[in-house]
């Protein structure tokens, strides 16, 4: 089983609609992230949470929110999403224990906003 | 604000040719460095993760170096095969100070590989 996993895998919608991305972790880690992949732009953080009352905001944040349910499970919301928002999202987790903040990426969510 | 170039973009070889891949950075202050592959639409595993105190890692058919000095990091398969063909990423970490503990990780853009049978 996957130690990162992400719902759902693709989505497609409308501008306008509220969208949620749920990730959910059996590794035990601490941090958890969210990042978007667009070509030719690598991976940008939109969203940190350093544990279940930490949450801090990353290079695009702008019109993201997230909530860190639980350590196990962080979800990124899209208010109102926009055609910019077409992208292929990544959950990632890291622990500060012994391994170095070594990453650990979800398969990712593809996203595309009509 | 740090950068991280890999180059080439894309890459070919036969099967059974040893390559190397290029990540360099601009900011030497660097935590860490992980190497992952991903491939077309789909996540990013994990190859190597060097800190910034070591020269290099080893797993398998891969070695990853870094000269931190240079903002440098090297990628080499041994004996390739098509199922390495993916793309392959770098990824440099930093701690700024008075951060709490944020990791600041960035990305290069990736070389796509392809391995011809």
């Amino acid at each position: 089983d996957a130690d990162v996993t992400q719902t759902p895998r693709n989505r497609i919608t409308k501008t306008g609609k509220r969208i949620m991305l749920e990730c959910s972790q059996t590794k035990g880690h601490d941090r958890m992230y969210w990042y978007r992949q667009d070509p030719g732009l690598g991976l940008r953080l939109i969203y940190y949470s350093f544990d279940v009352k930490d949450i801090n905001k990353g290079e695009i944040s702008d019109g993201y929110s997230v909530s860190r349910q639980a350590q196990a499970k962080f979800s990124l919301s899209l208010e109102s999403a926009i055609p910019n928002q077409t992208a292929l999202y990544f959950c990632a987790t890291s622990d500060t224990r012994g391994h170095g903040y070594e990453q650990f990426f979800g398969p990712g969510t593809r996203l595309t906003v009509l | 604000k740090q950068e991280v170039t890999q180059i080439p973009a894309a890459l070919s070889v036969p099967e059974g040719e040893n390559l190397v891949l290029n990540c360099s950075f601009t900011d030497s202050a660097i935590y860490n460095l992980q190497w992952f592959r991903q491939d077309p639409g789909k996540g990013l595993t994990s190859l190597l993760l060097i800190q910034s105190s070591q020269r290099e890692q080893t797993s398998g058919r891969l070695n990853a170096s870094l000269d931190k000095s240079s903002g440098r990091s090297t990628l080499y398969i041994a004996a390739s095969q098509p199922g390495d063909s993916a793309t392959y990423l770098c990824a440099v970490s930093r701690i700024p100070l008075n951060s709490g503990g944020y990791q600041k990780v960035t990305f290069g853009t990736g070389t796509k590989l392809q391995v011809i049978p």
